[in-house]
């Protein structure tokens, strides 16, 4: 079972930050959060993973609270091409990867 | 380097024959995910498996289902006697080790009529 939980929907428009929050307020110390995104029915896409520290890479940064009971992914400058399903997932280490419902983005024109 | 590839992207068959799908993993991955995605569903893990060993076979149905990832050669998930509600999406991930993030293909949409 997922142990995330993230809103079904947002909108954004584009040229805005998109701000995806989730709450794993059950995680373990040894669990990282990770964010993968879908784009219609391509192979889901990594984008980034944390354990304590905020990240950030060329697509998007990760923000992960100090209790490391929320996180939020962030897309600095949203485009069209941005618009997906996002799914934070939580992680013990070697384990498989195990999606939840996500949150589906639409970037608005 | 080449991304994870799987063949092939669409393949249709008539219920009661056989589907063989195939990863190629990333070059230097030795671990190898599959999922299915049904029709306007989310993504179901299935198996995890290492060169020769299956690591995770939690998600495969108990029955008709069978993976391997020989030392050469792709990943194969093999479904015998397929029937309608085989029908998906089956996508495959490959990572260098198992603390790594794994990277997925494009792939194989299986239709059975």
């Amino acid at each position: 079972d997922a142990k995330t939980t993230q809103p079904p929907s947002m909108d954004c428009a584009e040229g805005r930050a998109a701000n995806l929050p989730c709450n794993h307020s059950t995680i373990s110390g040894n669990e990282y959060v990770y964010w993968y995104r879908q784009i219609h029915s391509q192979g889901p896409q990594y984008i980034i993973h944390g354990l304590k520290n905020n990240e950030t890479n060329e697509m998007a940064s990760l923000i992960i609270t100090e209790d490391r009971k929320s996180s939020t992914l962030i897309l600095p400058h949203a485009t069209l091409r941005d618009t997906a399903v996002y799914y934070c997932i939580v992680r013990y280490r070697d384990d498989k990867i195990i999606f939840g419902k996500g949150t589906r983005l639409h970037i608005l024109p | 380097n080449a991304g994870v590839m799987q063949n092939p992207r669409h393949l249709v068959r008539r219920r009661g024959q056989e589907a063989r799908l195939r990863c190629s993993p990333m070059k230097g991955h030795s671990h190898v995910y599959w999922y299915r995605q049904l029709p306007e569903e989310g993504l179901k893990f299935m198996v995890y498996l290492q060169k020769e060993n299956i690591i995770d076979e939690s998600g495969m149905p108990k029955e008709r289902f069978s993976a391997e990832f020989p030392k050469e050669g792709p990943s194969i998930l093999r479904i015998q006697q397929v029937v309608r509600g085989d029908s998906a999406a089956y996508f495959c991930a490959s990572s260098p080790g198992p603390h790594s993030q794994p990277y997925f293909g494009p792939g194989t949409r299986l239709t059975v009529t």
